[in-house]
């Protein structure tokens, strides 16, 4: 049973226009979602994370939004940028221990 | 940059023979984690460690060790290497802000 799921494999968007990016989750206990972006051969790069407590988190391009009633959050990426291209995972976090438990990915890919 | 190396970064090896990866820090964090990367199952928690020689299981970590005897660094061993953990694997460290976690650079691992 996956707790995390991002139900999107892909998206392809025009250079400049707005990038959203969703997850569900199941379980809500979880302390803080977190977005991060993975190129190939790289580790995983933390973007920007929301605590469960919020509703909307903002880092320049990089806007989090989280729906606990509907267990759903999303990130906005504004305007995009084709370094922007990438594998996108979201991630929640169990306060306790820090775990971590992801969805499966998004790639993203913005057109010049 | 959060001071994570890994080692060896590649290794390919044969199907029952034992291997060690080694995940490497130089900012004392305390709380360290392995995970697998696969295709279509994002980033798997195999095993974490939340000190020195305390350390405790994640969802995937059936035919894992691991050892932590001291602070900067964390083992992973493979007792008896399987097809089935062809992988990229991923230390991180926990932060200290938002539930984040910082990655390293991956060792990608081919059991033949």
């Amino acid at each position: 049973d996956q707790q995390v799921k991002q139900n999107s494999p892909s998206l392809s968007v025009q250079e400049g226009r707005i990038s959203i990016l969703n997850c569900d989750y199941t379980n809500s206990m979880f302390d803080y979602f977190l977005w991060y972006k993975k190129y190939p051969a790289e580790g995983p790069t933390f973007l920007i994370s929301i605590s469960s407590i919020k509703d909307k988190n903002e880092d320049g391009r990089f806007t989090v939004f989280l729906n606990k009633s509907a267990k759903h959050l999303s990130l906005h990426i504004v305007p995009s940028q084709p370094g922007d291209s990438a594998v996108y995972f979201c991630a929640a976090s169990d306060g306790n221990t820090g775990k971590l438990i992801f969805g499966q990915g998004t790639t993203l890919q913005v057109k010049p | 940059d959060a001071g994570i190396t890994q080692s060896p970064r590649h290794k390919v090896t044969e199907t029952g023979t034992p291997v060690t990866l080694r995940c490497h820090q130089t900012e004392n964090h305390r709380y360290m984690y392995w995970y697998r990367q696969d295709p279509g199952h994002g980033l798997r928690l195999i095993h974490y460690s939340y000190g020195v020689k305390d350390t405790d299981k994640g969802e995937v970590s059936d035919g894992y060790s691991v050892s932590r005897s001291k602070t900067e660094d964390f083992l992973l061993t493979l007792e008896s290497a399987t097809s089935s953990q062809t992988s990229v694997y991923f230390c991180a460290i926990r932060g200290t802000g938002s539930g984040e976690q910082y990655f390293g650079p991956g060792t990608r691992l081919t059991v033949t």
